[in-house]
């Protein structure tokens, strides 16, 4: 099965600075999707990409798919409070979403 | 909005106890998925099924398994339950086809054996 590493593993900013979390495949990704959970719940479904060089923004969080399509990176902006969490990628190595792989995750404190 | 219904969100259970794990989904749903959660090691799939009475192993489906008898309900049964297997449960969902949304999740059960 397909290997995904996240880092940093864990991140804490301070509120309203910038944060960028990496997500690395050892092979080619159908489909990379990132998740949000808050500590002790389910995952929140952020956004998906799929094409090499796409890029997709969500209020202050943005993801990019590398060319390759082996590296995806979510960015926030202005970092607020409510950012804070794990997130999650999850990778599709099969073109169908029928199983996905996810990382390790990125567990985000924001500060005052 | 496609909710996804975990049974628990806390359960504790002795060593040797059969546990079942219920998630109910209200969308009609092909698929469904059970994964556990465990620090440092992130989400890792259990078993999955693409439709009613259908099932595979996921990557780690040792010491479970599952039943699919209707479609919007999947359950997750621990034989014997043992302490390797606290942790946390996920359940997710998706409908075949649809690539672009991923998988829809529960809540968790967060379970304890002892």
């Amino acid at each position: 099965s397909q290997e995904l590493e996240q880092s940093p593993q864990s991140l804490i900013v301070q509120e309203g600075k910038n944060l960028t979390i990496n997500c690395t495949s050892s092979k080619t990704l159908y489909g990379l999707y990132w998740y949000k959970q808050k500590y002790g719940e389910g995952l929140i479904f952020l956004m998906m990409l799929q094409k090499g060089g796409e890029e997709k923004s969500h209020e202050k969080i943005t993801a990019k798919l590398d060319e390759k399509k082996q590296q995806s990176s979510l960015h926030i902006t202005a970092s607020q409070p409510s950012h804070a969490g794990i997130y999650l990628c999850g990778a599709d190595n099969t073109g169908t979403a029928s199983k996905l792989t996810f990382g390790t995750g990125t567990r985000l404190q924001v500060t005052l | 909005d496609v909710k996804v219904t975990q049974s628990s969100r806390y359960l504790v259970k002795r060593t040797g106890e059969k546990v079942f794990l219920e998630c109910v989904q209200d969308m009609d749903h092909e698929n469904m998925f059970w994964y556990r959660q465990d620090p440092g090691l992130g989400l890792r799939l259990i078993y999955f099924s693409y439709d009613v009475k259908m099932k595979e192993k996921g990557d780690i489906p040792e010491g479970y398994s599952v039943s699919r008898e209707k479609k919007e309900r999947f359950s997750l049964i621990l034989e014997s339950a043992s302490t390797n297997q606290t942790s946390m449960y996920l359940c997710a969902s998706r409908r075949t086809g649809t690539i672009n949304y991923g998988y829809t999740f529960g809540s968790g059960t967060r379970l304890t054996v002892v």
